[in-house]
């Protein structure tokens, strides 16, 4: 079975430009989680997005923006890039909400996005 | 919360020994946590869980201890390998079911 998986890997951007990120959960999961880990920093909560809602999102100013799809893929988008948005992005999905039976959160590899 | 990472805690361990990496968390409300490993360049991986009415489940080769009344959380790990090598994470589910990290852990292990 096919885990979290993110598109692109890698993504180079210019300060201004906008992003966009992918993520596929494991198949029959609709939570999806986005997450930002800067170097040298932990994980940060952005957005969790489940059954086609934003419903919960973290400290992030609302230039980072997304969305989930009727099939439960996501976006992550960020406008307006700033130097400081080089992170890794990851994407991570759980079968319903999070300490529910069998609802633990798989993370995917992540997109390295880097701003210049 | 937040750490910066070229100050990580670093947990350095021979093989073949045990090892335990300790968590603080924040949230006396949190209902649910995870101990997760982070290889170089890759995703968190997920190790094992804790739902908050209990104080210990074992999974293959690891523990998770938690104790709710100084608000601490371990991870054990027995016969450590030199495959264990990363950095370890633990999280809390907190109102909103939004995991908070910690800092992380670096566990360094000596062939």
């Amino acid at each position: 079975e096919a885990g979290v998986t993110q598109s692109p890997t890698h993504l180079i951007k210019t300060r201004g430009q906008q992003a966009t990120l992918r993520c596929s959960p494991i198949s029959g999961h609709t939570s999806v989680y986005w997450y930002q880990q800067a170097l040298g920093l932990g994980l940060q909560f952005l957005l969790w997005y489940d059954e086609g809602e934003e419903r919960n999102r973290g400290n992030f100013p609302p230039r980072f923006s997304g969305r989930q799809f009727p099939n439960y893929s996501s976006e992550l988008n960020v406008n307006a890039l700033e130097l400081e948005d080089s992170a890794l992005y990851l994407c991570a999905s759980s079968l319903g909400r999070l300490a529910g039976l069998n609802t633990e959160a798989f993370f995917g590899q992540g997109t390295r996005l880097t701003v210049v | 919360g937040e750490s910066v990472g070229l100050h990580l805690p670093t947990l350095s361990v021979q093989e073949g020994d045990n090892s335990i990496i300790n968590c603080a968390y924040s949230n006396s409300a949190s209902d649910y946590f995870i101990w997760y490993k982070q290889e170089s360049g890759k995703g968190p991986q997920f190790i094992i869980d804790i739902r908050s009415n209990m104080d210990k489940r074992q999974g293959q080769r690891v523990t998770v201890l938690l104790n709710k009344t100084v608000k601490h959380l371990s991870l054990q790990i027995a016969a450590t390998q030199p495959g264990d090598s990363a950095v370890y994470f633990c999280a809390e589910n907190n109102a909103g079911n939004m995991l908070t990290f910690g800092g992380g852990t670096r566990l360094m292990v000596k062939p």
